[in-house]
């Protein structure tokens, strides 16, 4: 079985610092993919950020950056600098199925305080 | 531009009634999915579809009912079945290959009274 991991169910920080958001992913499975997504108040999830289980290099885009630790199963996801329009919550959503069976965790919020 | 459509935004319905959400996308998608959201329990997969004319059962598919005659739309009938219909529904779609991120409709909000 897989199981997906999101310990945080709330953060709240002061603009401009940077904050880490933590996923855990459990699976016997050895290729899989894992996926960050925002959902703003609005409702529509965004995708965020990908990354494959082969790979653990550390990779940085804009303000974004996220590393895959495969000996902890631990996925993590880094907002630099942190803006109010940051404000969300972000879902880590592992796939490890050929047949397109995308598992969700149950999201942590973040509160970007100005 | 390409995107994915869900109406209405908010619907309202009487308990015993069966109710039809929409979902569209012109992104030429193979796949196409239903989850439901609750408060504190992440998004929950109802069903989804890799191809026209196939569709398979997710996690809470109970109550529910779906059908794809067309590669751009996937319809989600929540029947009385269905015993807390009451939530936020989104639509997903996304090309082969589970490497491929999911793209997401805005939402409907499903009240039953």
């Amino acid at each position: 079985a897989q199981k997906v991991t999101q310990a945080q169910t709330e953060i709240s920080v002061v603009e401009k610092e940077d904050v880490t958001l933590d996923c855990v992913y459990e699976t016997r499975d050895t290729t899989y993919y894992l996926f960050w997504y925002k959902q703003p108040p609005s409702g529509e999830l965004v995708f965020l950020i990908r990354r494959n289980s082969f790979d653990e290099q550390n990779e940085i885009s804009g303000r974004y950056s996220w590393n895959f630790q495969k000996s902890t199963s631990s996925f993590n996801f880094t907002i630099t600098a942190s803006q109010v329009v940051d404000s969300a919550v972000y879902f880590c959503a592992p796939n490890s199925g050929g047949y397109q069976k995308v598992t969700f965790g149950i999201g942590t919020k973040l509160q970007v305080i100005p | 531009d390409g995107g994915i459509t869900q109406s209405p935004k908010y619907l309202f319905r009487k308990e015993g009634q069966n109710v039809t959400l929409s979902c569209e996308q012109n992104l030429n998608h193979d796949a196409m999915y239903w989850y439901r959201q609750d408060p504190g329990q992440g998004l929950r997969l109802i069903y989804y579809s890799q191809i026209v004319n196939d569709f398979q059962k997710g996690d809470i598919a109970e109550g529910y009912s779906v059908s794809r005659e067309k590669k751009e739309s996937f319809p989600l009938t929540v029947t009385s079945a269905q015993k807390n219909p009451t939530a936020f529904y989104l639509c997903a779609s996304s090309p082969r290959g589970f490497n491929s991120p999911l793209h997401f409709g805005n939402g409907t909000r499903l009240t039953v009274t």
